[in-house]
């Protein structure tokens, strides 16, 4: 039973537009979220975190939205560049931090 | 500075046979995880080590599968008599403590025939 879901494996966005990708989850008792950023044969990169006393969190073109009532968070990339284009994978922890529960990703594709 | 490795890069075998892969976290890092990316799928936990605590082994498919980190260092999964739904890319991070995201190496496909 997934507890991360990200329900579009990909999305194709315009140079310079906003990108949106989105994450859902399910367990109440997660509350320190991470986005990672994948190339192809490479492993995935940390790109922003947010914890659950927040629910924003700004790093340059990257901001992570967080709806705990809603149990989503967002990821937004503005503008958006084609070395964006990768796999974007949410992830998701309790307060133990042993184990992080990852989505299946979202595969951004950045057109010029 | 040096990330996580990971050896080897690639690794081929057949049904029934072990095979061993290798981690070398970044130094000074004492939480190191392990995870597998199955084809169109997320990654998926597998093992957690912290500092001289107990791991937490409760990601492990089943007991052809095991773990061990010398040292505080290196980290090497073992995989007994293998299967054909074992193949994956198997992916090793760190982080200087649990709190901190972690670095993930760049994996060792494994593919099993």
């Amino acid at each position: 039973d997934q507890q991360v879901k990200q329900n579009s494996p990909s999305l194709s966005v315009q140079e310079g537009r906003i990108s949106i990708l989105n994450c859902d989850y399910t367990n109440s008792m997660f509350d320190y979220f991470l986005w990672y950023k994948k190339y192809p044969a490479e492993g995935p990169t940390f790109l922003i975190s947010i914890s659950s006393i927040k629910d924003k969190n700004e790093d340059g073109r990257f901001t992570v939205f967080l709806n705990k009532s809603a149990k989503h968070l967002s990821l937004h990339i503005v503008p958006s560049q084609p070395g964006d284009s990768a796999v974007y994978f949410c992830a998701a922890s309790g307060n133990n931090f042993n184990k992080f529960y990852f989505g299946s990703g979202t595969k951004l594709n950045v057109k010029p | 500075g040096a990330g996580v490795s990971q050896s080897p890069s690639n690794k081929v075998t057949e049904k029934g046979k072990d095979v061993e892969l290798r981690c070398d976290p970044i130094s000074g890092h004492t939480a190191l995880y392990w995870y597998r990316q199955s084809l169109g799928q997320g990654l998926e936990f597998l093992i957690y080590f912290q500092g001289n605590s107990a791991p937490d082994k409760s990601g492990l498919p089943s007991d052809r599968f095991s773990a061990e980190r010398t040292g505080g260092s290196v980290s090497t999964l073992t995989i007994q008599r293998t299967q054909q739904e074992d193949s994956a890319v198997y992916l090793c991070a760190s982080s200087p403590s649990p709190r901190d995201p972690a670095a993930f190496g760049p994996g060792t496909r494994l593919t099993v025939l």
